[in-house]
């Protein structure tokens, strides 16, 4: 049983480029949420994806992040023209359904903008 | 003002002392209630969840949450060095989408 896995662990983008960070969940789980941690604060909420579908993405900035969760292959966190405050750890985590109680997360993906 | 707010700690230790970790929190809907585990440079680990008011206990960690005061309380009994890690609490007013503390960073002397 790998866990969720994110990749890559470590992702350093110039101003402007952009960043793909992908999520493969556990084995048996349909449901992923991304969240977003800042230097010295907890995860705050960014999206939750079942196969196909956004179920709630009221985290997301409204600009340059997009995410997906194709019927195949990793889940696909999108950020267009990053800017530095875009810098921070970036974590999926994946549940079997959506009525679970808490989640199993990945080890996040350090995203560093500069 | 933030929905969840988690003592900032951060908090030391000797080996063996009974450890109190606290969130207040603003949601009246928050009903799902959870504590995580992170070590550095590492992902979240769920430790425990309760739901609504009461008390659970596994091992050497208890959980308390009291809906009227909107408060909730962790308890590391006999803490051990491997306790040393960041403390997240955690609500959901149903499954899905969880609102985070700040996280109480622990440290266990030996």
């Amino acid at each position: 049983n790998a866990g969720v896995m994110q990749n890559p662990r470590h992702l350093v983008r110039r101003r402007g480029q952009e960043a793909r960070l992908r999520c493969s969940p556990m084995k048996g789980h349909s449901h992923v949420y991304w969240y977003r941690q800042l230097p010295e604060e907890g995860l705050k909420f960014m999206v939750y994806l079942q196969k196909e579908n956004i179920i709630d993405e009221s985290g997301m900035p409204k600009e340059r992040f997009s995410a997906e969760f194709p019927k195949e292959g990793p889940s696909i966190l999108r950020i267009q023209q990053v800017v530095r405050g875009d810098s921070a750890a970036y974590f999926c985590a994946s549940s079997p359904t959506g009525g679970d109680i808490g989640y199993t997360f990945g080890s996040g993906t350090r995203l560093t903008v500069v | 003002q933030k929905e969840v707010e988690q003592d900032p700690g951060p908090l030391s230790v000797p080996e063996g002392a009974i450890v109190s970790l606290n969130c207040t929190y603003s949601n009246s809907a928050f009903q799902y209630f959870m504590w995580y585990r992170q070590y550095s440079r590492k992902g979240p680990e769920l430790l425990m969840y309760t739901y609504s008011s009461g008390n659970k206990e596994d091992g050497r960690f208890t959980a308390q949450v009291d809906k009227s005061s909107k408060y909730i309380s962790l308890f590391i009994r006999d803490s051990q060095p491997s306790d040393s890690a960041t403390y997240l609490c955690a609500m959901s007013a149903n499954a899905g989408k969880s609102t985070f503390g700040d996280g109480t960073t622990l440290t266990v002397k030996p």
